[in-house]
């Protein structure tokens, strides 16, 4: 089994700042890994797949990079309706998931 | 509009037996594979099961294999998990969702999510 492990478990920011989130796979994936975004109460929404490729509607100030082993979520200027907690998800193998990134306002 | 809506939680003895569905909408339900997702109360998500388009291919998490099993009906737009020997530790809110983006006969990524369903063993 492939596990995905998340850095920092939780962050605190303020709107404006940028915002990295990391996600290491502990065996090779390719590209395979999305990035999900859930709001308490809600069901994860699907913000970037393929390491690096923009879901559509979902807002240009998100982006993803890596490749192999090594992941991270960028959110260029953090806005209000961003705080939430953030999955990494591998689709190499049977998908697994990180234990989730929680971005909370400062 | 896609929607997916979930119903058949509920509360179950350890070792009972729930089914769980998931009706479809707004997209052509039997072009596409769909899965179960789990997230058990404050904690992470799980990948539970994953159907092809047809039904002919079926994969099982571990955690679940041998007690869980997964259906689907392309008449009736609808997904399905049969839940037996239910345990505590399969207490979690069951989301059915949409599989998207591999181009693979396996679980890929998850495009279209439901609004879950709880799903709580307790005696």
């Amino acid at each position: 089994d492939i596990q995905m492990t998340q850095s920092p478990s939780s962050v605190s920011a303020s709107v404006g700042d940028r915002v990295t989130i990391t996600c290491r796979a502990s065996q090779g994936i390719s590209s395979w890994l999305a990035w999900y975004q859930q709001k308490p109460g809600k069901a994860p929404k699907l913000l970037i797949y393929a390491a690096s490729s923009l879901q559509s509607g979902v807002p240009s100030r998100f982006s993803g990079s890596g490749s192999g082993t090594d992941f991270t979520l960028t959110i260029s200027s953090l806005q209000p309706e961003d705080f939430a907690t953030y999955y990494c998800q591998q689709a190499n193998s049977f998908p697994s998931f990180g234990q989730g990134t929680r971005l909370e306002i400062k | 509009e896609v929607q997916l809506v979930e119903s058949g939680g509920g509360l179950v003895q350890p070792g009972g037996s729930l089914r769980l569905s998931c009706a479809a909408s707004g997209f052509t339900f039997s072009s596409y594979e769909m899965n179960w997702v789990r997230q058990a109360p404050g904690k992470g998500l799980e990948w539970v099961s994953y159907i092809s388009s047809s039904g002919s291919t079926i994969y099982y998490a571990d955690s679940v294999k041998g007690r869980f099993t997964i259906s689907r009906d392309n008449a009736k737009n609808s997904l399905y998990l049969q839940m037996n020997s239910l345990r505590a530790e399969d207490t979690a809110v069951y989301y059915c969702a949409r599989d998207w983006g591999g181009g693979t006969v396996t679980p890929d990524y998850f495009d279209y999510w439901g609004q879950g369903t709880l799903v709580t063993v307790s005696s």
